[in-house]
């Protein structure tokens, strides 16, 4: 059992190139999350979802952008990527929006 | 702005002590509030979960909370090197908006 995974562990994309990061949960469990992570800024929420096809920003969603359209895939899209997206990025999932939350592997992103 | 504050340390501790990490949180509503471990170019990892005010106690771990003071801590006992590591302390509102995390404390567990 897989729980959660996360697709490409390690990206390296140049200024205003799209990429998407995938998430995918084996657990069924009905809430996922984005956060990154960066020095000296710790774990912050980008955007969040409580089901399909409901999404809602976090603490920093600008130039990020997410759909759910399966319950276990919780893709995230920086349309025109930046350098200060340069971040590790991991996706949770959880049963609830205020209960235990669970971490995918992350994924490092470099922007060049 | 929800806030939550660690010492960033490092925290040195010698084998077969006991490690006292503290973290306070500014949202008085704050419900839920956890304590991940995170190895370095890892994922967090759950530890510890707490509701309601006193201690929790699994294994060598104890989370103990004070809502009225606003302060959850984790108590490791029996230190060992492999619980050298980065503690984040997380706290939720009882919304769905997911957990506001501290930045962590790094341990070091020094054999």
């Amino acid at each position: 059992d897989a729980g959660i995974t996360q697709s490409p562990r390690y990206k390296i994309t140049e200024t205003g190139r799209q990429v998407t990061l995938m998430c995918h949960q084996t657990w069924s469990h009905s809430y996922m999350f984005w956060y990154r992570q960066d020095l000296g800024h710790g774990l912050r929420l980008i955007y969040y979802s409580a089901a399909a096809d409901i999404t809602d920003k976090g603490e920093v969603p600008d130039g990020y952008v997410v759909s759910r359209s399966k319950t276990e895939n919780f893709p995230l899209t920086l349309e025109s990527a930046t350098r200060s997206q340069t971040s590790v990025y991991f996706c949770a999932t959880g049963t609830g929006g205020s209960i235990e939350q669970y971490f995918g592997p992350g994924t490092r992103l470099t922007v060049t | 702005q929800k806030e939550v504050e660690q010492n960033s340390g490092p925290l040195s501790v010698p084998e077969g002590a006991i490690a006292s990490l503290n973290c306070t949180y500014s949202d008085r509503g704050s419900q839920s509030f956890f304590w991940y471990r995170q190895y370095s170019g890892k994922s967090p990892e759950l530890i510890m979960s707490i509701y309601s005010n006193g201690d929790k106690e699994d294994g060598r771990f104890t989370a103990q909370l004070n809502k009225a003071s606003q302060y959850v801590s984790l108590l490791i006992r029996d230190s060992q090197p492999s619980d050298s590591a980065t503690y984040l302390c997380a706290v939720s509102g009882g919304g769905a908006d997911g957990l506001t995390f501290g930045k962590g404390t790094h341990l070091i567990i020094q054999p």
